[in-house]
């Protein structure tokens, strides 16, 4: 079945640092993919998306691109700020297009 | 915007108690979901409801139920709360079924414990 494999953490940086996060895919088809931020106490919120291959997502400085040939999704940003702390989904929807399949989630923790 | 709204955000049970997690949207989104959160395990989905008046089982369904009562609602039950639920739980909703591009919008979650 579809399942996300994301590098796992906690990812411990200083601030200006920069920030790759690691996201595999397996998958049937050419399913679109998503990047999802969650900070303390809060909901998800989705961060960037890409829904085809070489897409770039986009968002508040983080970047991903959808690689099909290597099946990943990786999650950059050139210069994290503290206000960056959170936890980091990567997901994908599923074959049956009916939900969102997510990774274990990545913990970012950056310090000035 | 309200977005997607849960109630209680907060909820401490007893174990075989009985309770239900209610969710609105008000984006007049068709698909709506419930997922699990727990530790180093990321989201898992419970159930999911395509279209008001359809309901189908996610990844995790057993000791739960569901109903979408109308477009905007969907609750989710634990009829006999066990301290495996112990969990927080994430309400989501979805413009269409799955799709190219689609994007699931997520409530703050419910933090519930069972002892």
């Amino acid at each position: 079945g579809d399942s996300v494999t994301q590098m796992e953490g906690p990812v411990t940086l200083s601030e200006e640092a920069f920030l790759t996060i690691n996201c595999t895919y397996t998958a049937t088809g050419y399913p679109s993919l998503f990047w999802y931020v969650q900070y303390p106490g809060e909901g998800l919120q989705l961060l960037l998306k890409a829904t085809k291959a070489d897409d770039k997502g986009s968002n508040k400085g983080f970047e991903a691109t959808y690689r099909k040939e290597t099946t990943s999704f990786h999650l950059e940003k050139g210069s994290v700020q503290v206000s960056d702390s959170a936890v980091y989904f990567c997901a994908l929807i599923n074959q049956a297009g009916t939900a969102l399949i997510f990774g274990k989630g990545t913990t970012l923790s950056v310090s000035s | 915007n309200a977005g997607v709204t849960q109630t209680p955000k907060f909820q401490v049970l007893k174990t075989g108690q009985s309770m239900t997690l209610q969710c609105a949207q008000d984006m007049n989104h068709n698909s709506m979901y419930w997922y699990r959160q727990d530790p180093g395990m990321g989201l898992r989905l419970i159930y999911y409801s395509a279209s008001e008046g359809t309901t189908d089982k996610g990844e995790v369904p057993n000791g739960y139920n569901v109903s979408r009562l109308n477009k905007r609602e969907f609750s989710l039950r634990l009829e006999s709360a066990a301290p495996s639920q112990t969990s927080v739980y994430f309400c989501a909703s979805s413009p269409r079924e799955g799709g190219s591009g689609n994007t699931i919008y997520f409530g703050e979650g419910s933090w519930l414990t069972v002892v």
